[in-house]
């Protein structure tokens, strides 16, 4: 099964509005891992946080850890129609040189 | 500097042909890695490439999936007699130890078995 899962599925927002996505996973980690996926493509990495942080920002984008309850959420604020794509977490529980487990995703649409 | 370079972009093949897909890493990069993502769902590990240590083969689905790499260079994953369930899009990953943690992706490559 996934390491990890996302929630929710799907998000339509309008311009301007933030967006919140959650993702929960199942074991202990080194850090887990935020990715964007445009037109079921490339993956471009967003943001990295470690198991010892608690909260990252970079621009537009913030990322907290609980580690307590293995979960984490990505905050993007002030969305764009630019920011529409699959964003994916992914841990890194520092086995087999570190593979990512990903989870399935969240489609976000940011409608103009 | 050049990204993770994959070809093809593109390839459908008829049930039951092998493919051979490429995959370039960033110059330097001493691990790569392969996964496969399905429609419609996230990332699968396939295998795992480090320096010249013996690679992590536990992602790999069935002995019909197999994959090389020359040195710290080109890698090629190959699908033998090709079913229709190997339809995905495989991506690959390059990283340089030691660093942060972030994976280098290429563009994929996007098989259809037919």
């Amino acid at each position: 099964s996934q390491q990890g899962e996302e929630d929710p599925q799907a998000l339509s927002i309008q311009e301007g509005e933030n967006a919140t996505m959650n993702c929960s996973y199942k074991t202990s980690i080194n850090n887990l891992q935020w990715y964007r996926q445009n037109s079921g493509r490339g993956l471009v990495h967003l943001i990295l946080i470690r198991s010892n942080e608690r909260e990252k920002h970079s621009g537009r984008l913030r990322v907290t850890l609980d580690t307590s309850k293995k979960s984490s959420s990505l905050l993007i604020t002030a969305s764009r129609a630019a920011d529409t794509a699959s964003y994916f977490c992914a841990t890194d529980a520092g086995t087999s040189g570190s593979r990512l487990t990903f989870g399935e995703g969240t489609q976000l649409t940011v409608n103009p | 500097g050049a990204g993770v370079s994959q070809s093809p972009s593109n390839k459908v093949t008829e049930k039951g042909k092998d493919v051979e897909l490429r995959c370039d890493p960033i110059s330097g990069h001493t691990a790569l890695y392969w996964y496969r993502q399905r429609l419609g769902q996230g990332l699968e590990f396939l295998i795992y490439f480090q320096g010249n240590s013996a690679p992590d083969k536990s992602g790999l689905p069935s002995d019909r999936f197999s994959a090389e790499r020359t040195g710290e260079s080109v890698s090629t994953l190959t699908i033998q007699r090709t079913q229709q369930e190997d339809s995905a899009v495989y991506l690959c990953a390059s990283r340089q130890f030691p660093d942060a943690g972030r994976q280098y992706f290429g563009p994929g490559t996007r098989l259809t078995v037919t």
